[in-house]
């Protein structure tokens, strides 16, 4: 089965805190990609990082880093110092030849409230 | 800057009449998506063009058509929308590589309304 799943629906922390979203991934696909993305209040969907199933280093930009661990299925997402601007719900996605040819399974999302 | 539009952003329409609703896009992708994204849902895709293919998702219902006359351009047309069709309508782009590598590049979404 090709799953998402995002256990936190909803997170909230006070500016500054730092806040980790997880994401828990199934798939039985050797070759896979995996991507987060933030969705603001105004709708649009923003894509903010994608990785495959390969690369495992973990990635920093900014205050913003991923940790992708193949033996626990895991590319949880973490917000450092977290501002206001970064409340928004946070889609964590799949895709891989057996989602079916340009589907990407998006999990349920995590709402991320950060007060001020 | 390249870019996907959607327009309008906020659409309302009466039960049972058709209504269009469009997206352009200038990243010169071949892959074109509808989802549709029902508050505090994921999005889920209705269908998806692959340059001039269409395919379309088994569990979206026939209400629900499209249309993509150019590169540039895809419409969702919904010919009897329903008050359940009230959603939040989200078109993306992909650039038409390898099928599990790609990434969406998503418009701003139109938000229906059904009065």
């Amino acid at each position: 089965a090709q799953k998402v799943t995002q256990a936190q629906t909803e997170i909230s922390v006070v500016e500054k805190e730092d806040v980790t979203l997880d994401c828990v991934y199934e798939t039985r696909d050797t070759t896979y990609y995996l991507f987060w993305y933030k969705q603001p209040p105004s709708g649009e969907l923003v894509f903010l990082i994608r990785r495959n199933s390969f690369d495992e280093q973990n990635e920093i930009s900014g205050r913003y880093s991923w940790n992708f661990q193949k033996s626990t299925s895991s590319f949880n997402f973490t917000i450092t110092a977290s501002q206001v601007v970064d409340s928004a719900v946070y889609f964590c996605a799949l895709s891989g030849l057996n989602t079916g040819g340009f589907k990407t399974i998006f999990g349920a999302g995590t709402r991320l409230f950060v007060k001020a | 800057d390249a870019m996907v539009i959607q327009n309008p952003r906020y659409q309302v329409t009466q039960f049972g009449k058709p209504v269009t609703l469009s997206c352009s896009q200038t990243l010169n992708h071949n892959v074109m998506y509808w989802y549709q994204q029902k508050s505090s849902q994921a999005p889920k895709l209705l269908f998806h063009y692959y340059d001039k293919d269409f395919n379309n998702e088994a569990d979206t219902p026939d209400n629900f058509q499209s249309r993509r006359p150019n590169t540039s351009f895809c419409f969702l047309d919904i010919r009897s929308p329903g008050l359940g069709d009230a959603a939040m309508y989200l078109c993306a782009t992909s650039r038409g590589g390898i099928t599990e590598e790609e990434t969406q590049y998503f418009g701003p979404g139109t938000r229906l309304l059904v009065l």
